[in-house]
């Protein structure tokens, strides 16, 4: 079993459309949770952090389920902009080691 | 220079070949990664250092070698190199290499190894 697991799509989306990706991790002891963006052929960059609350940053909402071991990313309002590979991230903890874990990715295409 | 650079952007290699991988950061971070990006695998950890004079075996090890003689660079060297090591690597950093950190990420290196 993959130690993070994601639907790797891809979703295609119309504008205007609200779109889930989830995403399970394996370790029980991960404590940091982030979605970074790819876009195609470029470096992944964060797009926010996920914390035990949930939190929001404008049209994205991040959500964790500690119980489930699950993370949620909702985008509300997809723009043609939001196109791209979404990376769930968790930290693996391990010794001294400060390792982080990616997905695969879920491929998004939001469509005119 | 304003983040991280890699050197060079793409490279076409014969098997057999010694290659090295540059990468510099400007931000004075402590925690340097280097990751091989795979269709269907996603980013994995190659080798990773904690702060200058360290550094520390990832998921993937074999076949590399890193060195960190200073905060600013972090080199990462197939000594022979094979077509499995065929892929495109990502250099990242992070201010104090804590689990909480954002990963910063250069621009890649595409390798193709015949």
């Amino acid at each position: 079993r993959k130690e993070v697991e994601q639907d790797p799509g891809p979703f295609n989306v119309p504008e205007g459309a609200t779109v889930a990706f989830n995403c399970t991790y394996s370790n029980s002891a991960s404590q940091s949770f982030f979605w970074y963006r790819q876009d195609c052929r470029k470096e992944p960059k964060l797009l926010m952090s996920v914390y035990s609350s949930g939190n929001e940053d404008g049209r994205f909402t991040a959500q964790l389920n500690r119980a489930s071991q699950y993370i949620s990313l909702l985008i509300r309002d997809s723009k043609l902009s939001d196109s791209a590979t979404y990376l769930c991230v968790v930290n693996i903890p391990s010794g001294s080691a400060r390792q982080l874990t990616f997905g695969s990715g879920t491929q998004l295409t939001v469509l005119p | 220079i304003a983040g991280i650079t890699q050197a060079p952007t793409s490279q076409i290699l014969a098997a057999g070949r010694r290659m090295t991988l540059r990468c510099t950061q400007d931000m004075r971070h402590n925690a340097m990664y280097w990751y091989r990006q795979d269709l269907g695998l996603g980013l994995r950890l190659i080798h990773y250092s904690n702060t200058a004079g360290t550094t520390g075996k990832g998921e993937v090890p074999d076949g590399y070698s890193v060195s960190r003689a200073n905060t600013d660079d972090f080199p990462l060297t197939l000594a022979s190199a094979v077509p499995s090591q065929t892929s495109v690597y990502f250099c990242a950093s992070s201010s104090q290499g804590d689990i909480t950190d954002t990963q910063y990420f250069g621009p890649g290196t595409r390798l193709t190894v015949l």
